[in-house]
């Protein structure tokens, strides 16, 4: 069964200082990955999707992310955080069935200090 | 704009009564789900529907129920059954039933509290 593991529940950043939030993944098949968006009592954005072709992905606001296939990861990364970046971050994995849900990760709270 | 309208926003109930949460969508969406989410522990999957008429169990549908008449509605409502139903509840919907494309879209969210 596929699964997706946030491996930091926090991160905090000053503003300008780079931004890692790491993200692996369990999946006997090429998963599609995803990262997601929320800031405070909004719904999820789609920040960023891979699937199958670069491996470097690029998303909005200046963040990106790398497929990894043998080290099976898929970490969000953003040179210089800014304080609206501040915001919860999900990392999402596709089931190997079109019929069946997304997985999400628990999701990593991002704070970016002045 | 098309996008997810979910309604209310903030909604207070006492223990033991079924409260109502409305999602519409303008997308033409074939596929729509229901999300709660707790502090620390994601989203969880409480039902979802690919069709009109239809829908399926989530991971946590237990207290839980919806219907789904019409294409653009996906009402859900959490009963007396429900234990524990202050939360944060996200409806959502993706293009096509049968091809997870991964990109959901979502409403504002609905924040039920039970005094």
């Amino acid at each position: 069964a596929q699964s997706v593991t946030q491996l930091d529940s926090h991160v905090s950043v000053s503003e300008g200082t780079p931004v890692l939030l790491r993200c692996n993944y369990s999946s006997s098949y090429s998963p599609s990955l995803f990262w997601y968006v929320q800031h405070p009592n909004k719904g999820l954005q789609l920040l960023l999707k891979y699937t199958s072709a670069a491996t470097l992905v690029k998303g909005i606001n200046g963040f990106e992310a790398e497929f990894k296939k043998s080290e099976t990861s898929f970490h969000l990364t953003k040179p210089s955080a800014h304080m609206s970046d501040a915001a919860e971050y999900f990392c999402v994995v596709t089931p190997p069935s079109g019929n069946t849900p997304l997985v999400f990760g628990k999701g990593t709270r991002l704070s970016v200090i002045a | 704009d098309g996008g997810i309208t979910q309604s209310p926003k903030y909604l207070f109930r006492k223990e033991g009564q079924n409260v109502t949460l409305s999602c519409e969508q303008n997308l033409n969406h074939d596929a729509m789900y229901w999300y709660r989410q707790d502090p620390g522990q994601g989203l969880r999957l409480i039902y979802y529907s690919q069709i009109v008429n239809d829908f399926q169990k989530g991971d946590i549908a237990e207290g839980y129920s919806v219907s789904r008449e019409k294409k653009e509605s996906f009402p859900l409502t959490v009963t007396s059954a429900q234990k524990n139903p202050t939360a944060f509840y996200l409806c959502a919907s993706t293009p096509f039933a049968g091809s997870n494309t991964g990109e959901l879209f979502f409403g504002e969210g609905s924040r039920l509290t039970v005094l």
